[in-house]
């Protein structure tokens, strides 16, 4: 079993429509959580982070669901723009690996007009 | 103006020859990683420093050696070891200090051999 696990999708919807991805994730010491967001052949950038009492900024609602092993990342009123793919990451730290981030494989966003 | 930069942004070489992809970072971060992702996968850690002069490996070390002599750079070599060296290569770093764990990545090398 994948250390972190997301739906591969693709998601395609039209502009304007919420669309939520899912991210488990099986080590239950992991501390840190965030989503990433990654263009078509460019690097990962950071979205945001994931807090326990759920965070939003903008269009972008994360939550955090610790007992379920479980973060989400929720996108209101979606644009053509959010087209992407959104990795979901965690971090727990271990003494050898110094915070190493942990990725999932990515969920694919298409936005359509 | 503050970031990570790696060079060059695409990379092609014949299979047995050692290649060596460059990263520099003026953001003053102590720690610095290398990733390599394959389509359809995700990152995955190759090697890692949290100060100068040490470094760590991670989960695919094999065929892969690194250096740390500046706080600044962590220049990668691909070595012809290497089984399917192939992949986008992404540096990054972060300040080892403040308790914040995310990590800043830079644009990346497409390494093509054949």
């Amino acid at each position: 079993r994948k250390e972190v696990e997301q739906d591969p999708g693709p998601f395609n919807v039209p502009e304007g429509a919420t669309v939520a991805f899912n991210c488990t994730y099986s080590n239950s010491a992991s501390q840190s959580f965030f989503w990433y967001r990654q263009d078509c052949r460019k690097e990962p950038k950071l979205l945001m982070s994931v807090y326990s009492s759920g965070n939003e900024d903008g269009r972008f609602t994360a939550q955090l669901n610790r007992a379920s092993q479980y973060i989400s990342l929720l996108i209101r009123d979606s644009k053509l723009s959010d087209s992407a793919t959104y990795l979901c990451v965690v971090i727990h730290l271990r003494d050898n690996q110094g915070g190493k981030l942990i990725f999932g494989q990515g969920t694919e966003l298409s936005v359509k007009p | 103006d503050g970031g990570i930069t790696q060079s060059p942004k695409y990379l092609f070489r014949k299979e047995g020859q050692n290649v060596t992809l460059s990263c520099e970072q003026n953001l003053n971060h102590d720690a610095m990683y290398w990733y390599r992702q394959d389509p359809g996968q995700g990152l995955r850690l190759i090697y890692y420093s949290q100060i100068v002069n040490d470094f760590q490996k991670g989960d695919i070390a094999e065929g892969y050696s690194v250096s740390r002599e500046k706080k600044e750079s962590f220049p990668l070599t691909v070595t012809s070891a290497q089984k399917n060296p192939t992949a986008f290569y992404l540096c990054a770093s972060r300040p080892e200090t403040g308790g914040t764990y995310e990590q800043y990545f830079g644009p990346g090398t497409r390494l093509t051999v054949t």
